[in-house]
């Protein structure tokens, strides 16, 4: 079946720091999401898209979907120690009008030191 | 925005016994839920899909008949684990969308299942 391949697996950091995360497919998605999961609780997202070459920011966060349509990535810019959590991508392969199930990515685990 | 629900938190549970789990969408009807397992420090791996008034579609591997799935409404999900083991012991969570729309998925908030 389709599976994401996400880089880097941990990040250790400097408060202040810029970071950056991608994700990478065999197939073409239509959508991609971002995610962020605290120790215990479900995953909140962070930003959606859906068209390739999509450029989309939430305050400190950036997230582009790639132009093959294969990949994205996601920068958090001048790092907080409240930015800490798994950082998942999630991508859907159908129309959004079709269902289709979400794919997760393997996580990104961002440590970040004061 | 969307908000989905999911209870209990936390259950601890004897082998042999079920749990439910319910997750329900406060805001909007979700005429698909999704339910996911997670193991510590692993990625979501989906379960079933679960579409209001049919029956659930289960992933590869999974027992529908030991994670019995129900969607009786467009805003409640549950998920009743049956006979629990010491190995169904894991994170459990929820989500919902709305068919139609964009897809952006909403979680629930988890259940820590640990059966004993």
């Amino acid at each position: 079946g389709q599976q994401l391949n996400q880089s880097p697996q941990s990040m250790f950091i400097q408060e202040g720091e810029d970071v950056s995360m991608n994700c990478t497919s065999s197939s073409i998605f239509n959508t991609w999401l971002w995610y962020k999961q605290d120790p215990g609780e479900g995953p909140v997202l962070l930003i959606a898209l859906y068209k390739a070459g999509e450029l989309t920011s939430n305050g400190r966060l950036t997230a582009q979907f790639g132009i093959t349509r294969k990949d994205s990535f996601l920068n958090i810019s001048a790092s907080i120690p409240s930015d800490v959590g798994i950082y998942f991508c999630a991508g859907q392969n159908k129309p959004y009008n079709q269902g289709g199930k979400l794919i997760f990515g393997q996580g990104t685990e961002l440590s970040v030191k004061p | 925005g969307a908000v989905v629900s999911q209870h209990p938190s936390r259950v601890i549970c004897k082998s042999g016994t079920s749990v439910k789990i319910e997750c329900r969408s406060l805001d909007f009807q979700a005429t698909t839920m999704f339910w996911y397992r997670q193991f510590p420090k692993q990625s979501l791996m989906l379960m079933a899909t679960s579409n209001e008034g049919s029956k659930a579609t289960y992933e590869q591997g999974v027992e529908k008949d030991k994670f019995l799935i129900n969607h009786a409404s467009l805003t409640l999900s549950t998920l009743t684990v049956t006979s629990a083991h010491p190995e169904d012991s894991s994170f459990y969570i929820c989500s919902a969308r709305v068919l139609g729309g964009r897809v952006t998925d909403t979680f629930g908030s988890g259940t820590r299942l640990t059966v004993v």
